[in-house]
């Protein structure tokens, strides 16, 4: 049961366009979300997470949206650059789950100069 | 933000023997370890939960006596694959939490190949 989707393995963007990451989930007690960026071999580097209680959070040139009604979040990175090449997972943790974190399943970022 | 330094980063081991992967939380007390394991374009997948002090908690499918986990210290946590086969070969991630966080914070990871 993926509890958390990412339903795009992959995402290529022109550098200096906005990149727009999207994550489902199906669990309604998860109230705290993450998103990470990893390079090969290399663990998860954090970028941004929000709470259930906010709808945006922006740091820089990365801002996370969340839909609770619509159980979707999103990362919006603009503008992209060639550095941001990468795995991009999405977290949810809860209460419930002791903190621990739900995975999706990764989209691979290419953003081309 | 806090650092976990994970050791070693890459590993080649025969089929048949054990592996100490090693996890230590540097500027911080990681009251809990998490030990992930990612197969290629797959996932982080949980294996294990451990607290400092405490027997770890395996997810279901986990073997405990194949994937020993020792979480001794505030700062230091163990992974040790045992009788390790091909299939084993994977990558492994520690991530480290205090008591009051809500974030994880991650090792470099390790990778294991066993042949």
């Amino acid at each position: 049961d993926q509890q958390v989707k990412q339903n795009s393995p992959s995402l290529s963007v022109q550098e200096g366009r906005i990149s727009i990451l999207n994550c489902d989930y199906t669990n309604s007690m998860f109230d705290y979300f993450l998103w990470y960026k990893k390079y090969p071999a290399e663990g998860p580097t954090f970028l941004i997470s929000i709470s259930s209680i906010k709808d945006k959070n922006e740091d820089g040139r990365f801002t996370v949206f969340l839909n609770k009604s619509a159980k979707h979040l999103s990362l919006h990175i603009v503008p992209s650059q060639p550095g941001d090449s990468a795995v991009y997972f999405c977290a949810a943790s809860g209460e419930t789950s002791g903190s621990r974190l739900t995975f999706g399943e990764g989209t691979q970022l290419t953003v081309n100069p | 933000g806090a650092v976990v330094s994970q050791h070693p980063s890459r590993v080649i081991c025969k089929s048949g023997t054990s592996v100490k992967i090693e996890c230590r939380s540097l500027d911080f007390q990681a009251t809990t370890m998490f030990w992930y394991r990612q197969f290629p374009k797959q996932s982080l997948m949980l294996m294990a939960t451990s607290n400092e002090g405490s027997k770890a908690t395996y997810e279901q499918g986990v073997e405990k006596d194949k994937f020993l986990i020792n979480h001794a210290s505030l700062t230091l946590s163990t992974l040790t694959v045992t009788s390790a086969h091909p299939e084993d070969s994977s990558f492994y991630i520690c991530s480290g939490r205090t008591r009051a966080g809500t974030e994880a914070f991650f090792g470099q990871g390790t990778r294991l190949t066993v042949v």
